[in-house]
């Protein structure tokens, strides 16, 4: 069974821009939840996807937004990018968001 | 007051002796437990649940949960160089949003 996949792998990107990340859940998991992770502020928790739905949401500015296709992938968006978004941000699957989570290798964004 | 705390570390603790990892939480409604590790440069990894009282034993690794106490703790029995990790420790609190703790870095010492 394949794992979570998170691409890109690495970005770089300038202040003011927008990106958008995506992630390929396991198959058969339907919730899908993204982190951000960076040294100083360990595991911060961004939004939570169910079917479609956006379940629980963390304390992120409006900058910070995602979705979830039919098919349980999902895609998170920054815009306006800051020099304080570069990060680490991991997406992890689960089937039905219990805290059994899987989680991708995550995506390495920096903004220069 | 942190929802979830766990002390940082890092944690030294000699080969072949047992590290004990501790974590605190603020939620009494708080139902499921869970222990992850994550290897420097790597995604976290879970690595124990737990949703009842007692002791939760996994090979080398056992889980202890106290709900009246309001904590939980992961013991790793016979501590190998490869157990040297971040462990972070996760609870859901009562409306299911899981709260994660900032980890505790272990370092096994040969």
């Amino acid at each position: 069974k394949a794992g979570v996949t998170q691409t890109p792998r690495y970005l770089i990107k300038t202040r003011g821009q927008q990106v958008t990340l995506s992630c390929s859940p396991i198959s058969g998991h339907r919730s899908v939840s993204w982190y951000q992770q960076t040294p100083g502020q360990g595991l911060q928790f961004l939004f939570e996807y169910f079917s479609e739905t956006q379940r629980n949401k963390g304390n992120f500015p409006g900058r910070f937004s995602g979705r979830q296709f039919s098919n349980s992938r999902s895609e998170m968006n920054v815009s306006t990018l800051e020099l304080g978004d570069s990060a680490l941000y991991l997406c992890a699957s689960s089937l039905g968001g219990q805290g059994k989570l899987f989680f991708g290798s995550g995506t390495q964004l920096s903004v220069l | 007051q942190k929802e979830v705390e766990q002390n940082s570390g890092p944690l030294s603790v000699p080969e072949g002796a047992i590290a004990s990892l501790n974590c605190t939480y603020s939620d009494r409604g708080s139902q499921s437990f869970f222990w992850y590790r994550q290897y420097s440069g790597k995604s976290p990894e879970l690595i124990m649940s737990i949703y009842s009282n007692g002791d939760k034993e996994d090979g080398r690794f056992t889980a202890q949960l106290n709900k009246a106490s309001q904590y939980v703790s992961l013991l790793i029995r016979d501590s190998q160089p490869s157990d040297s990790a971040t462990y972070l420790c996760a609870v859901t609190r009562s409306n299911y949003q899981l709260i994660w703790g900032a980890g505790t870095k272990l370092i096994i010492k040969p």
